[in-house]
């Protein structure tokens, strides 16, 4: 089974603070994809990784920035918390094999609060 | 750009069956793909389609029209447990494995 993990379910900040969100998957996928979830607007594709030190803007990149050094693991940091990022942030992955690509898996999610 | 459009909101009964409908505009189309999402869970992945036609998979099936831009997700035999919200999703060819999700459909099933 495929597993992806956060590092947070639940995340207190204070604005201002640098926000780090990680991300691990076990199952050697090549993509790896950063969301946030608000209520009513679906999922925003904040940033993805096709490839271990390749990052690509999504939607909504301003605010945040990534790193990806090993293909298991994506962060999300957050350089200066603000409350509009108050959020959950979903990390998920999925192979490049053949129809397989659009076949994304989640982790469970950082609900994060900045006040 | 690319815009998808489904319902907001669908309510059914116990046993019944359920149409989720999902247009989309976009360059590139390459899949429409569809995820349940259980409150407060993780979105999981139910089905792809990249060519036309009727796929299922137990009681769920998905379909799509390439020509029409348009699919469905159709849940039978409804159960209180597939109460979730669930969203459609397009795979363009210019980003292969990028999702351009929907804001989802809110099912509710009432005994």
């Amino acid at each position: 089974d495929v597993k992806v993990t956060q590092s947070s379910r639940y995340l207190v900040k204070r604005t201002g603070e640098k926000v780090f969100l990680e991300c691990v998957q076990d199952m050697d996928h090549e993509n790896m994809f950063w969301y946030r979830q608000d209520p009513g607007l679906g999922l925003r594709l904040i940033y993805f990784s096709y490839d271990v030190k390749m990052k690509e803007k999504g939607d909504i990149p301003e605010g945040y920035s990534v790193s990806r050094e090993k293909k298991e693991r994506f962060s999300l940091i957050l350089e200066s918390a603000s409350t509009n990022q108050t959020s959950m942030y979903l990390c998920a992955s999925s192979s490049q094999a053949g129809g397989r690509t659009y076949e994304q898996y989640f982790g469970p999610g950082t609900r994060l609060t900045v006040t | 750009g690319q815009s998808l459009e489904q319902p907001s909101e669908v309510t059914a009964v116990e046993g019944a069956i359920v149409q989720i409908n999902c247009t989309y505009q976009t360059s590139g189309f390459y899949g429409l793909s569809w995820y349940q999402q259980h409150d407060g869970g993780a979105p999981t992945f139910l089905s792809y389609n990249a060519l036309d036609g009727l796929e299922e998979t137990g009681r769920f099936s998905s379909f799509l029209s390439r020509s029409d831009s348009y699919g469905y997700l159709l849940l039978q035999e409804l159960q209180m447990k597939d109460s979730a919200s669930y969203f459609c999703a397009v795979g363009r060819g210019s980003t292969l494995g990028r999702l351009y999700f929907g804001r989802g459909t809110q099912l509710t099933v009432w005994p």
